[in-house]
């Protein structure tokens, strides 16, 4: 089956400054990459997707490239805001699959210090 | 669109007994439900795949005796934790795929349960 891996697992950035996530992936048939932020005790909140048929897709402050050669995939945050800090999950999702089973990543706590 | 209403958000039951925990989807037809366990700071498992009016499919180390799952309609997914003890205790979320009527998932709001 998939196997997401999320690095780093902690990362603490000064307001303003970008953050940078990472995630690797080990199914070369996944062609669904999202991003969810996570708050404590709230469901996952869907803040960017890429399919894989492009390589980078942006929104505003959040982008995310996609390297499919590689099997990797990388959320970048420009100019963070308090606001920012959550938990950060990837996940992989064949959507052509039987049941489009999504593996999520181990998450990353992002600490935005004003 | 594409709610997920998932229900209790929180109980607090004793050890031994069973808990019920649903999903319903408002808006839409749910043929396929997953339902995730997360531990504190850590991420979130799958613990099996739901298909309405059929059996569950559970993930390697997921007791199916244990989980019981009911996908009875399109609408409505349940998850019933039987003899619940304390080490049961986690944050259960259902999801619903959204490929039929475009892309993406959406998630049910949790549920924390707590097994004293």
């Amino acid at each position: 089956g998939e196997n997401v891996e999320q690095h780093p697992s902690t990362l603490s950035v000064q307001e303003g400054d970008s953050a940078v996530i990472k995630c690797t992936y080990s199914d070369s048939a996944s062609n669904y990459f999202p991003w969810y932020k996570q708050e404590l005790g709230k469901r996952p909140q869907l803040i960017i997707d890429i399919r894989s048929n492009v390589g980078e897709k942006k929104d505003q402050r959040i982008a995310v490239t996609l390297n499919k050669t590689a099997k990797h995939f990388s959320l970048h945050i420009t100019e963070t805001q308090p606001e920012d800090s959550a938990v950060y999950f990837c996940a992989a999702a064949n959507s052509g699959g039987s049941n489009y089973k999504l593996t999520f990543g181990k998450g990353t706590l992002l600490t935005v210090n004003p | 669109g594409a709610v997920v209403s998932q229900h209790p958000s929180w109980v607090i039951c004793k050890s031994g007994t069973s808990v019920k925990i649903e999903c319903r989807s408002l808006d839409f037809q749910a043929t396929t439900m997953f339902w995730y366990r997360q531990f504190p700071k850590q991420s979130l498992m799958l613990m099996a795949t739901s298909n309405e009016g059929s059996k569950a499919t559970y993930e390697q180390g997921v007791e199916k005796d244990k989980f019981l799952i009911n996908h009875a309609s399109l609408t409505l997914s349940t998850l019933t934790v039987t003899s619940a003890h304390p080490e049961d205790s986690s944050f259960y979320i259902c999801s619903a795929n959204l490929w039929g009527v475009g892309a993406g998932y959406t998630f049910g709001s949790g549920t924390r349960l707590t097994v004293v």
